[in-house]
């Protein structure tokens, strides 16, 4: 089975902060990575796929990256409404996600 | 607007059964695959089983082959999870997620979740 390791697990940053995430595949996945965002009581919200397309209607803020079998989650300007856990998620094989990483308010 | 609402959780005794239910409106739903992905009460993501447009590519996670069944009804608009032999690590908030194609496993529709409790 493939593993993700997402890292940190949490992070505190500030308004207007550049915050990134980062998640590492057990083997190779070639692009096939997303990124979701929770708000807590809410459903996840897909972000990323592809490792970096972004999805309709999300703001240009977000980006996601690839280097080997690292791939990395980036909010250019972080918002109020950023504050969120976010979930990586392969697709190369059955389906696994990341343990999650929760970005607090500093 | 696409729309997902789930119905059929509450307690469920270890060993019995209980069948959860997915309502979709606002999308071609016979055109895309379907998925339903659990968390755990604090906890993070699983995908417990997906199917595709015409039920012809069913899965499974290997914590629920065998004794979870997946099914859909195309003309009801309808997704199903018929959950046997229930176990207390089942407990979750169930989603009934749409896929962005058929069988991408890329989840861009999500419901907001019925909450399945296993418990005596």
């Amino acid at each position: 089975a493939i593993h993700l390791t997402q890292s940190p697990s949490s992070l505190s940053a500030s308004v207007g902060d550049r915050v990134t995430i980062t998640c590492r595949a057990s083997q190779g996945i070639t692009s096939s990575l997303a990124w979701y965002q929770q708000k807590p009581g809410k459903a996840p919200n897909l972000l990323i796929y592809d490792a970096s397309t972004l999805e309709s209607g999300v703001p240009s803020r977000f980006s996601g990256s690839l280097s080997g079998t690292d791939f990395t989650l980036t909010i250019s300007s972080l918002q109020p409404e950023d504050f969120a856990t976010y979930f990586c998620q392969q697709f190369k094989s059955y389906p696994r996600f990341g343990g999650g990483t929760k970005v607090e308010i500093k | 607007e696409v729309q997902l609402v789930e119905s059929g959780g509450g307690l469920g005794q270890p060993d019995r059964s209980l069948r959860l239910s997915c309502a979709a409106s606002g999308f071609t739903f016979d055109n895309y695959a379907m998925h339903w992905v659990r968390q755990g009460p604090g906890k993070g993501l699983e995908w417990v089983s997906g199917i595709s447009w015409n039920s012809g590519n069913i899965d499974y996670a290997d914590s629920v082959k065998g004794r979870f069944t997946i099914s859909r009804d195309n003309a009801k608009r309808s997704l199903y999870l018929q959950m046997n032999s229930l176990r207390a690590e089942d407990t979750a908030l169930y989603y009934c997620v749409k896929d962005i194609g058929d069988t991408f496993y890329i989840f861009d529709y999500w419901g907001q979740g019925t909450l399945v409790t296993v418990s005596s």
